[in-house]
């Protein structure tokens, strides 16, 4: 299948930074990505859909502000969590639908973000 | 509103039965139907996947079977092992849009 790397695996920082989290698809375009956050044994909570060169359209309660999205290429979208507090720290998953073909969705790795 | 319902939450089966999970779906737009494998601290994994103009897909021992009427699909999983532990979502989208996703359901194969 189709990879999608996601970077970094887990991070831990200090309440007040920020953090940003990479998306890579590596061997396929991507007109679409999704962003997504998933609590410990819940479902996938979508955040946020960005399209390759445009702004990206966020979920209701999910403040654009403090999530950052960028997609500035077809294969790669980034996350960051500005100004980050102890209620942020989560399980991240980005996400990359295939441009081509049967726009097939595939899934990153996950960030374990700890704020401390 | 939820757009994808799965069940059961959660899935205890002996090594060699066959779990089957359901989901069901309410937009008759939807044309492609993905189930997902996660295991724990890892993004989920494509399993396999259905559109609405076959009735039953296999691949290894996983199969989905497809009900266009009652607009239902389910997966089973044939003679399980414990090393397919994990959480199972099911998907559904139209193309172009965003996937909805079922609440999952958490499989245990016992050895």
């Amino acid at each position: 299948g189709a990879v999608v790397s996601q970077h970094p695996s887990w991070v831990i920082c200090k309440s007040g930074t920020s953090v940003k989290i990479e998306c890579r698809s590596l061997d396929f375009q991507a007109t679409t990505m999704f962003w997504y956050r998933q609590f410990p044994k819940q479902s996938l909570m979508l955040m946020a859909t960005s399209n390759e060169g445009s702004k990206a359209t966020y979920e209701q309660g999910v403040e654009k502000d403090k999530f950052l999205i960028n997609h500035a290429s077809l294969t790669l979208s980034t996350l960051t969590v500005t100004s980050a507090h102890p209620e942020d720290s989560s399980f991240y998953i980005c996400s990359a639908r295939k441009a081509s073909g049967g726009g097939e969705l595939f899934f990153g790795e996950g960030s374990r973000l700890t704020v401390l | 509103q939820q757009q994808v319902k799965q069940s059961p939450q959660s899935l205890i089966v002996q090594k060699g039965g066959i779990p089957i999970i359901n989901c069901a779906y309410e937009n008759t737009a939807f044309d492609y139907f993905p189930w997902y494998q996660q295991f724990p601290g890892k993004g989920p994994a494509l399993l396999i996947a259905i559109r609405p103009d076959v009735s039953e897909k296999k691949e290894g021992r996983f199969t989905i079977s497809f009900n266009k009427s009652a607009k239902q699909f389910s997966l089973h999983i044939m003679d399980s092992q414990p090393g397919d532990s994990a959480t199972y979502f099911c998907a559904a989208t139209n193309t172009g849009n965003q996937f909805y996703f079922g609440t999952g359901t958490s499989l245990t194969v016992i050895p």
